[in-house]
Order: C-alpha cells, then sequence, then structure tokens
C-alpha cells in the first residue's frame, strides 16, 4: 500500500524567498510521484511529475522537486516565491503496477508574504 | 475542449436524500475516480473504475455507490445523504495506468442539512 505525508499544513515564505514544500512517501514497490496545485475554489492541476529516470523532474511556474529513494522523499522547491504561488499544494503517490490508485497527502497551503 | 465535467458545482441536501453527482469526460480515458475533500484531511479516495464495467472502493467508500456503463461517464450516488458527507468531491480521469497523472473537474461543494 501507499501513503504520503507532507509536513507542515501551513507554510509562510516571504516574496522573493526560497519555496520548500516537504514530501515524504512510504510505498512497496517503485512508484510514481505527483506534485498538484489547486487555487481557491477550483480543480487540482498537475505540477510536475516523476516516473523514471532523471530524479531532478522541473514543472510549470518555475518549481522543481527531486525524487530521493534513500529518503524516500519528494520535496517540491521553488528559488523565489511570487504572490501568485499563493495556493494549496498536494503530494501524491501512484504504485508501479496495474494498481490504479493515486493516493494524496493532506495538502499544504502556502502563504506569500509580501 | 471540455476535459473532465462535473456537475452540479454546488448543491444543498436534506438528511436522507439521494443524489447523484454526474461526471463526465471528453478524453476517451480508462481511469476514473471519485475522492471527497475536507479541510485537513487532504483528497480521498472514494471509488475508482479501471474502464467500462469495471469498479472497486477506495479509502472511504461507505455511503456511496458508483457504476460505469460508459467510458466517458461514472455517476456517483448518494443513497441516503448525511451531514458527515457534506464536502467537496472531486472526479478525476487518467489515461491508464503507470506514470500517468490525473485529470480533475472543477468541483462540486455539497452540504447536508
Amino acid at each position: 500500500a501507499q501513503s504520503v505525508t507532507q509536513l507542515g499544513s501551513h507554510v509562510s515564505v516571504s516574496e522573493g524567498a526560497l519555496v520548500l514544500l516537504r514530501c515524504n512517501y512510504s510505498s512497496s514497490v517503485p512508484p510514481y510521484l505527483f506534485w498538484y496545485v489547486q487555487y481557491p475554489n477550483q480543480g487540482l492541476q498537475l505540477l510536475l511529475k516523476y516516473t523514471t529516470g532523471a530524479t531532478l523532474v522541473k514543472g510549470i511556474n518555475g518549481f522543481e522537486a527531486e525524487f530521493k529513494k534513500s529518503e524516500t522523499s519528494f520535496h517540491l522547491t521553488k528559488p523565489s516565491a511570487h504572490m501568485s504561488d499563493a495556493a494549496e499544494y498536494f503530494c501524491a503517490v501512484r504504485a508501479m503496477n496495474r494498481d490504479d490508485k493515486i493516493i494524496f497527502g493532506k495538502g499544504t497551503r502556502l502563504h506569500i508574504l509580501p | 475542449n471540455a476535459g473532465v465535467t462535473q456537475t452540479p458545482k454546488f448543491q444543498v441536501l436534506k438528511t436522507g436524500q439521494s443524489m447523484t453527482l454526474q461526471c463526465a469526460q471528453d478524453m476517451n480515458h480508462e481511469y476514473m475516480s471519485w475522492y471527497r475533500q475536507d479541510p485537513g484531511m487532504g483528497l480521498r479516495l472514494i471509488h475508482y473504475s479501471v474502464g467500462a464495467g469495471i469498479t472497486d472502493q477506495g479509502e472511504v467508500p461507505n455511503g456511496y455507490n458508483v457504476s460505469r456503463s460508459t467510458t466517458e461517464d461514472f455517476p456517483l450516488r448518494l443513497l441516503s445523504a448525511a451531514p458527515s458527507q457534506t464536502s467537496v468531491y472531486f472526479c478525476a480521469s487518467s489515461p491508464g495506468p503507470m506514470n500517468t497523472e490525473a485529470f480533475f473537474g472543477q468541483g462540486t461543494r455539497l452540504t447536508v442539512v
């Protein structure tokens, strides 16, 4: 079975500062990993995903994440925060087999301070 | 391109009433799923389907039924609504297994009074 733990339900950073949102996963088989973003009153949209190959994955809006198997982590970063990055972010895991469930973390709300 | 369409966007039900949340996708995706989103709980999987005629339970299936008679549609039925089912419901679809991500609808905000 898979599970996802996101550390920190709320994270505040100043505009222009580094954004770091933490995600640790548990999976009995090699995982596929995803980060989604949700803006207020909207559905979720994909930021980036890790499947196989390069462990540093670049996504939209300047975000990137690094898959670290030894640490079972997939932390999301952005070098310089913008006000428009204020949203809720979800890490998700999917097993690399026919079991098609995508399991989500509880989310981290990112606040950007002016 | 419509993507994943959910109806209605908002609904208020009385306890004990039944209703169906509709979900349709026009991307010919095999996989569809329903999630509920509650504050501090993230998204929890209710039911999912890997193809027409095939459904399975997720983490929180009690009180909900689904069917998948066509590739395009995946309705979620609340048999007897309870206040605990007040939530935002999201339908998602994906092309197949493995490394594909899910595409989400805009959500249905349901209140049970």
